[in-house]
């Protein structure tokens, strides 16, 4: 069974700043998906970015980019000039490729604390 | 907003009760999957539903069900509530296609909050 780890139960970083969330996984396929999720308050579970595992170059959604080592399965989430809006409860998830359907593994989160 | 909506929004039972969660999906997804998220844990799978067939389950008992109905809303119904069921429900809408497919993205509702007591 697949599993996903966030060691970093709480972040903090500075407005305006740079912070890196971390998250490995376990898995023995070859071929499948990962996300960050963000949750804040509001309790909706918004996507943040998306990589495919076949694809070697890292993804990036404007401040948002990950740190995908397929190898080392690790998967982080790097946040560039950090903004108030940011401060949530982030899940790194995991989905296989060729399952038919959407079941997403969540890791258990960090929660991140932006400081004015 | 995601178009997901989920009903209610809070929900307080006692325990051996049985409920019911509703879900409306985004306009044109016809998959449906539902989670249990504990306090301070991540989503756990529960199942998920496609064209109104249940195709695939996580590890929860079957006094766990589902319906998913042809407007592709959906619902999720606990019987006998234990204590252990008191967590956020969050359920995902998304459109079944290719594996490789953006399609599959899942967009999720608000989730509803409930309390067994």
């Amino acid at each position: 069974a697949q599993t996903v780890t966030q060691s970093q139960p709480e972040m903090s970083v500075q407005e305006a700043e740079t912070v890196t969330l971390s998250c490995t996984y376990d898995t023995s396929e070859s071929d499948y998906y990962l996300f960050w999720y963000k949750q804040p308050p509001s309790r909706q579970m918004i996507l943040v970015i998306r990589q495919e595992a076949y694809k070697q170059q890292n993804a990036t959604e404007n401040r948002f980019s990950v740190n995908f080592q397929k190898a080392a399965k690790s998967f982080s989430l790097k946040i560039s000039d950090s903004q108030l809006g940011d401060a949530a409860m982030y899940f790194c998830a995991y989905r296989r490729l060729m399952e038919y359907g959407n079941k997403l593994v969540f890791g258990a989160g960090t929660i991140l604390r932006v400081k004015s | 907003e995601t178009g997901v909506t989920q009903s209610p929004t809070h929900l307080i039972k006692t325990r051996g009760q049985q409920v019911t969660l509703r879900c409306s999906s985004q306009s044109g997804h016809n998959t449906v999957s539902w989670y249990q998220q504990a306090l301070g844990q991540g989503p756990q799978f529960i199942f998920q539903y496609y064209r109104e067939e249940e195709n695939g389950r996580g590890n929860f008992p079957p006094r766990f069900s589902g319906l998913q109905f042809p407007n592709y809303s959906s619902e999720l119904n606990v019987n006998a509530l234990e204590l252990d069921d008191s967590a956020l429900y969050l359920c995902a809408s998304s459109l079944a296609g290719p594996p490789r497919g953006a399609k599959n993205i899942q967009y999720f509702g608000a989730g509803t909050r409930l309390s067994v007591l």
